[in-house]
């Protein structure tokens, strides 16, 4: 099974301030997701991401979100202005190819106060 | 809308127990996961069904799949203590992209 690292595994960050989440895939994938859980709630997809674009985007994904792979490995997601509803569990998910079985990261663990 | 529905939500039940979790999906699919999540872990993948007929099984645990009822089952047999989780499908929607879309979850607690 493909191992995923996601860093840091707890961030808490004011309200207002901007925040950067990390996916890095052990192996060679070129799908990518992000995900969100709220507490106690269901996962909630993001985004998806392939071939250095943007595939995909839910109606949470608005503007204040946004998701690069800077240097070909990190996976990232940005949040620029965080919101108390932002606070969640934020996961990454990475596919060998589109509709493929995803595998995803431990998570990161934002707490927006 | 697409909608993704588990039920029952909670489940409590006696070790050595059987019982069967129901993923009912709102729109046309043949890919189905399940997953198994622990509290403040991440997912992890259970079963993946690619057919209509597809039946999975994985120790106590068994999966299957019916797309023309659009519906989903995990069964359990013999409950331990161990199964005590959250357990989610996830339906793959052909040709809208390839995002998940997952099911409100079925908390188990598998009582000694």
């Amino acid at each position: 099974e493909p191992e995923v690292t996601q860093t840091p595994s707890h961030q808490v960050t004011q309200m207002g301030q901007e925040v950067i989440l990390r996916c890095v895939p052990i192996s060679n994938h070129l799908y990518f997701y992000w995900y969100r859980q709220i507490l106690g709630q269901k996962v909630e997809f993001l985004v998806s991401f392939y071939n250095n674009e943007i595939s995909e985007k839910s109606e949470i994904f608005d503007d204040q979100f946004s998701v690069e792979r800077p240097d070909g490995s990190n996976f990232t997601l940005k949040i620029r202005s965080t919101k108390l509803e932002d606070s969640a569990m934020y996961f990454c998910a990475i596919a060998s190819g589109r509709n493929a079985e995803q595998y995803f990261g431990p998570g990161t663990r934002l707490t927006v106060t | 809308e697409l909608k993704v529905e588990q039920n029952p939500l909670f489940l409590s039940m006696q070790e050595g127990k059987n019982y069967t979790i129901y993923c009912n999906y709102s729109t046309t699919s043949d890919r189905l996961y399940w997953y198994r999540q622990d509290p403040g872990k991440s997912l992890e993948s259970l079963f993946v069904l690619l057919s209509n007929g597809a039946v999975k099984q994985e120790g106590r645990l068994m999966a299957s799949l019916d797309t023309k009822a659009r519906l989903s089952t995990l069964h359990i047999t013999a409950a331990v203590h161990d199964l005590s989780a959250t357990y989610f499908c996830a339906v793959d929607v052909l040709n809208t992209g390839n995002q998940f879309y997952f099911g409100t979850g079925t908390s188990l607690t598998v009582i000694p």
